[in-house]
């Protein structure tokens, strides 16, 4: 069974203070992995999908890397809207299903 | 761009009434999704659909059923709803297996 585990669970920030979010992961062979953004009262919103083992992806203040083990979302110089959860989620050879992690809340003090 | 649409976005229910989640997508993606959305349990599949007139069980399906007779719309029906459902149901779609999906705003449902 997949299981996808995020850390930390809640993270406050200083305006331009960078941080990094984690998101573990145990599949039976990783087809993708996604980063989505959810803000309260709405749906979550696609960041990335990353592939395979060294992928990066970069847009405005956010990075996502992966390895074989885990992925990283890296905020740099973040600002506070930013504040949202981000949640990590995976795909693996079995089929259709997305795994999600339970999310990190990451609130950003002006 | 309208994207994903979900209908209504909030409804109160008595335990034991039924009732219909609509879900519709602009995007002539293939795959569409049902979740629900709980404090501490994350993001869970009730069901899915891989094709117009196609749908399969995800990892939480009792208690509901669906029907995807247009491509463009997933519905989601609870027959005899339980204050256990009380939570947010999302709806989201993509082009296919192992691609970004992308969701509608939520469903707020409260069963009493």
């Amino acid at each position: 069974e997949d299981q996808v585990t995020q850390s930390p669970e809640a993270l406050r920030l200083q305006e331009g203070e960078s941080s990094s979010l984690n998101c573990s992961y145990t599949v039976s062979g990783l087809r993708g992995l996604f980063w989505y953004r959810q803000d309260p009262g709405k749906g979550p919103e696609f960041l990335f999908t990353l592939y395979s083992a060294g992928e990066e992806k970069e847009k405005e203040r956010l990075k996502a890397t992966l390895t074989k083990k885990e992925s990283f979302l890296h905020i740099t110089a973040p600002k506070p809207e930013d504040s949202a959860t981000y949640l990590c989620a995976v795909y693996d050879n079995a089929g259709n299903m997305l795994t999600f992690g339970g999310g990190t809340r990451l609130m950003v003090k002006p | 761009n309208a994207g994903v649409t979900q209908t209504p976005k909030f409804r109160v229910l008595k335990t034991g009434q039924s009732m219909t989640l609509l879900c519709a997508q602009d995007m002539n993606h293939e795959y569409m999704y049902w979740y629900r959305q709980d404090p501490g349990m994350g993001l869970r599949l009730i069901h899915y659909s891989v094709g117009e007139g196609t749908t399969a069980k995800g990892e939480v399906p009792d208690g509901y059923n669906v029907s995807r007779l247009k491509k463009q719309n997933f519905l989601l029906g609870l027959e005899s709803a339980a204050p256990s459902q009380t939570s947010v149901y999302f709806c989201a779609s993509s082009f296919g297996q192992n691609q970004p999906q992308h969701f509608g705003d939520g469903t707020r449902l409260s069963i009493l």
